[in-house]
């Protein structure tokens, strides 16, 4: 099994609201990424988690929240957000996370939120 | 920091030859990645390049040369399915993390 689920596949959101994506890989990768991307633009990183610890956080605003249940689970809570916060959000994992690896990392397909 | 540039976009006609240039400056290097992603897709991966020379995998080849800081993503017989965005990506001294370049839009015409 080499697939990456996100859930849900669309999401639309008020400013106050709080919402969760979720993410799941059974792969037994111990690295998983969130990106957000904006249309016709590339996936920009925003949190790195390592065997189920944060390791890299790009600066990101914090009404977004992520948490690793466990190694096969990803989430990332929403919070006030921003109408620019509106883009599709991509889950990711790959099997290493030392840097001399050549491991691919696999993508979810994404949840596209809308915020209104 | 890290930035990679690419084209924006290249057209060809079904049968032909693509090649997307990457030209990259970071602050560390691993190695470069290349995805492509379909429109409303999520981005797959195609190659990885740790060291100098070209790898080739089916109808894609992909070359490296780091004296350069260059990296090019070969495409031959064009399908119609070959339509999409590729980015090249740069794995740097930050370990995991990969930086992607803007992306190539590649249009197969028949």
């Amino acid at each position: 099994d080499t697939e990456v689920t996100q859930t849900p596949k669309h999401l639309v959101m008020g400013m106050t609201n709080k919402k969760s994506l979720k993410c799941e890989q059974h792969m037994g990768h111990r690295a998983m990424y969130w990106y957000k991307q904006k249309a016709k633009k590339p996936p920009e990183l925003m949190f790195v988690y390592s065997y189920e610890k944060l390791s890299i956080n790009e600066s990101v605003p914090s009404r977004f929240s992520p948490e690793c249940p466990n190694s096969s689970l990803l989430n990332l809570h929403l919070h006030a957000l921003q109408p620019e916060d509106s883009a599709l959000y991509l889950c990711a994992s790959s099997q290493a996370t030392n840097p001399t690896s050549s491991y691919e990392q696999y993508f979810g397909p994404g949840t596209r939120l809308t915020v209104t | 920091g890290q930035s990679l540039e690419q084209p924006s976009e290249v057209t060809a006609v079904e049968g032909a030859i693509v090649q997307i240039n990457c030209t990259y400056q970071t602050s560390g290097f691993y190695g470069l990645s290349w995805y492509q992603q379909h429109d409303g897709g999520a981005p797959t991966f195609l190659s990885y390049n740790a060291l100098d020379g070209l790898e080739e995998t089916g109808r894609f080849s992909s070359f490296l040369s780091r004296s350069d800081s260059y990296g090019y993503l070969l495409l031959q017989e064009l399908q119609m399915k070959d339509s999409a965005s590729y980015f090249c990506a740069v794995k740097g001294a930050a370990g995991n993390k990969l930086t992607f370049g803007g992306g190539t839009r590649v249009l197969v015409k028949p």
